[in-house]
């Protein structure tokens, strides 16, 4: 079975500072791995998926991930935080193969940026 | 705007009655996914479905239903309702190639139960 573990369900950095929010997974197969972006009060938005291409994958909004096998990890950055980038971060795994395509969510990063 | 339409926006219902979500994919997706988000669960997957045929089933009580059109737009019914089912109930679609399509996601219905 697929899961995803968010290290710290609130992370808090300087406006301009670097942003890292971590992502380990576990998967039987090779795995897909995503992070959505939830504003308050709305859905969920793509920022970026890794499905087996490049290990570095580069989202919207200056976010990008590296997929690391060896660590089962998924981590996601942004150089310089932005008071827009305030928000809920999740990380998700779905599988290859008919009918796994449903994702597997972390509990979820709280992102605050302070001024 | 993802393109994903979900009515109603709110619901306020008491405990044992029945509602129904539903959910519009964007245009093109065959596929459509219904996921739970709640403090104490989280996000969680109910159940897909797949041009009108059930592809895949999660975590969902045998007190919701879900089914989807012809015209590709689903319905998720949830009876007997509990104060636990109070929750904000998300749709999502994809192309669904099977390339790890992008989810596109609705947003939501917020669902109290009191």
């Amino acid at each position: 079975a697929q899961s995803v573990t968010q290290l710290g369900s609130h992370v808090s950095v300087s406006e301009g500072a670097l942003v890292l929010l971590r992502c380990n997974y576990s998967s039987s197969v090779p795995p897909y791995l995503f992070w959505y972006v939830q504003y308050p009060n709305q859905g969920l938005q793509l920022l970026l998926k890794y499905t087996s291409a490049a290990t570095l994958v580069k989202g919207i909004n200056g976010f990008e991930a590296e997929f690391k096998k060896s660590e089962t990890s998924f981590h996601l950055t942004k150089p310089s935080a932005h008071m827009s980038d305030a928000a809920e971060y999740f990380c998700a795994v779905s599988e290859v193969g008919f009918g796994n395509e449903k994702l597997t969510f972390g509990t979820g990063t709280r992102l605050t940026i302070i001024p | 705007d993802s393109g994903v339409t979900q009515t109603p926006k709110h619901l306020i219902t008491a405990t044992g009655q029945r509602v129904t979500l539903r959910c519009s994919p964007r245009s093109g997706d065959l596929s459509v996914y219904w996921y739970q988000q709640s403090l104490d669960q989280g996000l969680q997957f109910l159940i897909q479905y797949y041009n009108g045929e059930e592809r895949a089933k999660g975590n969902i009580l045998e007190r919701f239903s879900a089914q989807q059109f012809p015209d590709l737009h689903s319905e998720l019914n949830l009876s007997s309702l509990e104060l636990g089912d109070s929750a904000l109930y998300f749709c999502a679609s994809s192309v669904d190639r099977g390339e790890a399509d992008t989810q596109y996601f609705g947003p939501g219905t917020r669902l109290t139960v009191l």
